[in-house]
């Protein structure tokens, strides 16, 4: 069975940074496009980052362009997102979500909330 | 990037009656292999969406047969042949065709 953990939200202040991690089991990792979705309070789905499966092709929107790093550690099975310069508005559930062109499997989702 | 419209976004429903969404793109979602990547989600309260259909009209597994989805080019339709409790949440869709993905604003289904 796909499972996919996320972990490291929490309350942030304005400029600050955070790290999240997605933790996937049950399919081969390695093989799989993964991309981080984030949804704001009350709000629809916004696509923040897509990885190729050996982590060397990365795209970001231009809403997070510049401050959001996304990496993988494909011996530890593991998605990352390195969060900096955090903003208001990035306040959201981040999810990690499989797939290149049809987003299969998604985590539970960690909320980080951006505020002073 | 490609405009994913959804309509209705605010869908009352009565239980065993049918409901349908409609998902409209600003591009043809025909992707350079003949596929077109149209999928639909279903988010209930407090929880992560999932998906229920792909490229257009395959059904996940698990999904009940009275969620069917149809269309092509760029107008797309979600039809619950008869809506039961279990039904109620956010439906979107989601194209895969051209990066970056892009959702609809999402349909709130409720009894």
């Amino acid at each position: 069975e796909v499972q996919l953990l996320e972990s490291g939200g929490g309350l942030v202040q304005p400029g600050g940074s955070l790290r999240l991690s997605c933790a996937a089991s049950g399919f081969s990792f390695s093989n799989y496009v993964m991309n981080w979705v984030r949804q704001a309070p009350g709000k629809g789905l916004e696509w923040v980052s897509v990885i190729s499966g050996s982590g060397a092709s990365i795209a970001y929107p231009d809403s997070v362009k510049g401050r959001f790093i996304s990496y993988r550690d494909n011996s530890k099975n593991t998605l990352y997102l390195q969060m900096n310069s955090l903003r208001v508005e990035d306040t959201a559930s981040y999810y990690c979500v499989r797939g290149d062109q049809t987003g299969d499997s998604w985590g539970q989702g960690t909320l980080v909330t951006v505020s002073s | 990037d490609v405009v994913m419209t959804q309509s209705p976004l605010s869908l009352p429903v009565t239980l065993g009656q049918p409901a349908s969404i409609s998902c409209r793109s600003s591009q043809s979602l025909v992707y350079g292999d003949g596929k077109t990547y149209l999928n639909w989600y279903h988010q209930r309260p407090g929880q992560s969406p999932r998906r229920l259909i792909y490229k257009v009209s395959n059904r996940d597994s698990g999904v009940p047969d009275r969620f069917s989805g149809s269309g092509s080019g760029t107008d797309f339709t979600l039809k619950i042949s008869r809506v039961e409790a279990e039904d109620v949440g956010v439906y979107y869709c989601m194209q895969g065709s051209h990066w970056p993905w892009t959702f609809g604003q999402g349909t709130k289904v409720e009894i």
